[in-house]
């Protein structure tokens, strides 16, 4: 089984409706990621957690929030879908050590109309 | 603001024939740089990380090495199956608390045989 699990993994939606991507790991990290992927811009960091207690907006938070429900869940919500947030998005989970290695999901694609 | 570029943008190369892939990094204080391969629709899948000027790791016909101002992935000897997109990351201390990686765009890379 995947270390780090992402559902759905294809998800077509309209604009204005309310969103829910999931993210579950069984590598007992404590840090957890949510990262955006658009042809010709590379990976964005939307939100990190450190742990349950801990979440922080990262380089493109608005129009995400998040959810840890539990060190082994994160959660990336979107309030209202717009266009321009179809993208592939990417959970991702490191150890509790500055600049450890981060290991991905393997991604949804969303799609908003 | 820390940037990571990678060149070329596109390679394509006949098997057999090696090269090396460029990362160049403008950070505040590298605290860590990280190389991942990414197959069409899937997640980034680590293969080095590099810590510090001149340290170098390898696997199989992948070699990576760090200089203070960029890190090279050279390719000796490739096979068709070492086709992919090759990103290179950094985690680098300008973010303060913050732990998320910096992306360079990719360099897509084609092993014909």
């Amino acid at each position: 089984d995947a270390d780090v699990t992402q559902t759905p993994r294809n998800r077509i939606t309209k604009t204005g409706k309310r969103i829910m991507l999931e993210c579950s790991q069984t590598k007992g990290h404590d840090r957890m990621y949510w990262y955006r992927q658009d042809p010709g811009l590379g990976l964005r960091l939307i939100y990190y957690s450190f742990d349950v207690k801990d979440i922080n907006k990262g380089e493109i938070s608005d129009g995400y929030s998040v959810s840890r429900q539990a060190q082994a869940k994160f959660s990336l919500s979107l309030e209202s879908a717009i266009p321009n947030q179809t993208a592939l998005y990417f959970c991702a989970t490191s150890d509790n050590r500055v600049a450890d290695t981060q290991y991905f999901g393997p991604g949804t694609r969303l799609t908003v109309l | 603001e820390d940037q990571v570029t990678q060149s070329p943008e596109a390679l394509r190369l006949q098997e057999g024939e090696s090269s090396s892939l460029n990362c160049s990094y403008t950070v505040s204080g590298l605290r860590g740089l990280f190389w991942y391969r990414q197959d069409p629709g899937k997640g980034p899948e680590f293969l080095f990380t590099l810590y510090s000027a001149g340290e170098e790791k390898e696997k199989e016909r992948l070699k990576a090495t760090l200089t203070k101002k960029e890190s090279f992935l050279h390719i000796t000897a490739p096979k068709p199956e070492d086709s992919a997109t090759y990103l290179c990351a950094a985690n680098s201390y300008s973010g303060g608390g913050a732990d998320g990686l910096t992306f360079g765009k990719g360099t897509h890379l084609i092993i014909q045989p």
